[in-house]
């Protein structure tokens, strides 16, 4: 079964400082992945998504992501925080092949201060 | 732009009253899902419908019910509400491509049973 693990449910950085959210996730075969981003009393926005083509996946505003097997691994990463970032962000997997259906982390919550 | 529309954004119902949560998207797309989005949690899948008046079960259907009469429209049904199901309530979308193309999410709608 698929699943995916948050490692941090809260980050904190500094305005302009580089972003890492964690994101390790478990696949019976190779999985699609995706990180979603969530601000306050709004709907999911799909930030970036690998699909076994590039292991270095670029999303919107600055975001990448890079899919490593060996570590099971897909974290979220940019390189300049900005204020606007601060946000909720998920990882996802997908839960079966080709249905839409989507297995979600727990959500790790980023914090910019100015 | 895909619309995915949640008709009613704030909700207040008490204890054992029938809830409706209505969604529609205006991409045709087959698939739509209903989530319940809880702190700590993340997204969970409530249920799922690939086609008209088709469904299933996600990962927590116990005590939801759905309808889907028509392509566009998917709705949420809770036929007895209780505090528990207290929370927010995310409808999706996607084509029958499913994770290779995009899920579109809906603002949600946040639900209090007092």
């Amino acid at each position: 079964a698929q699943s995916v693990t948050q490692l941090d449910s809260h980050v904190s950085v500094s305005e302009g400082t580089p972003v890492l959210l964690r994101c390790n996730y478990s696949s019976s075969y190779s999985p699609s992945l995706f990180w979603y981003v969530q601000h306050p009393n709004k709907g999911l926005q799909l930030l970036l998504k690998y699909t076994s083509a590039a292991t270095l996946v670029k999303g919107i505003n600055g975001f990448e992501a890079e899919f490593k097997k060996s570590e099971t691994s897909f974290h979220l990463t940019k390189p300049s925080a900005h204020m606007s970032d601060a946000a909720e962000y998920f990882c996802v997997v997908e839960g079966s092949s080709n249905t839409g259906k989507l297995i979600f982390g727990q959500g790790t919550t980023l914090q910019v201060k100015p | 732009d895909v619309k995915v529309t949640q008709s009613s954004r704030y909700l207040v119902k008490r204890t054992g009253e029938k809830v409706f949560l209505e969604c529609v998207q205006d991409m045709d797309h087959e698939n739509m899902f209903w989530y319940r989005q809880d702190p700590g949690l993340g997204l969970r899948l409530i249920y799922f419908s690939y086609d008209v008046k088709m469904k299933e079960k996600g990962d927590i259907p116990e005590g939801y019910s759905v309808s889907r009469e028509k392509k566009e429209r998917f709705s949420l049904i809770l036929e007895s509400a209780s505090t528990n199901q207290t929370s927010m309530y995310l409808c999706a979308s996607a084509s029958p491509q499913g994770i290779r193309n995009t899920i579109y999410f809906g603002e949600g709608s946040w639900l209090t049973v007092v």
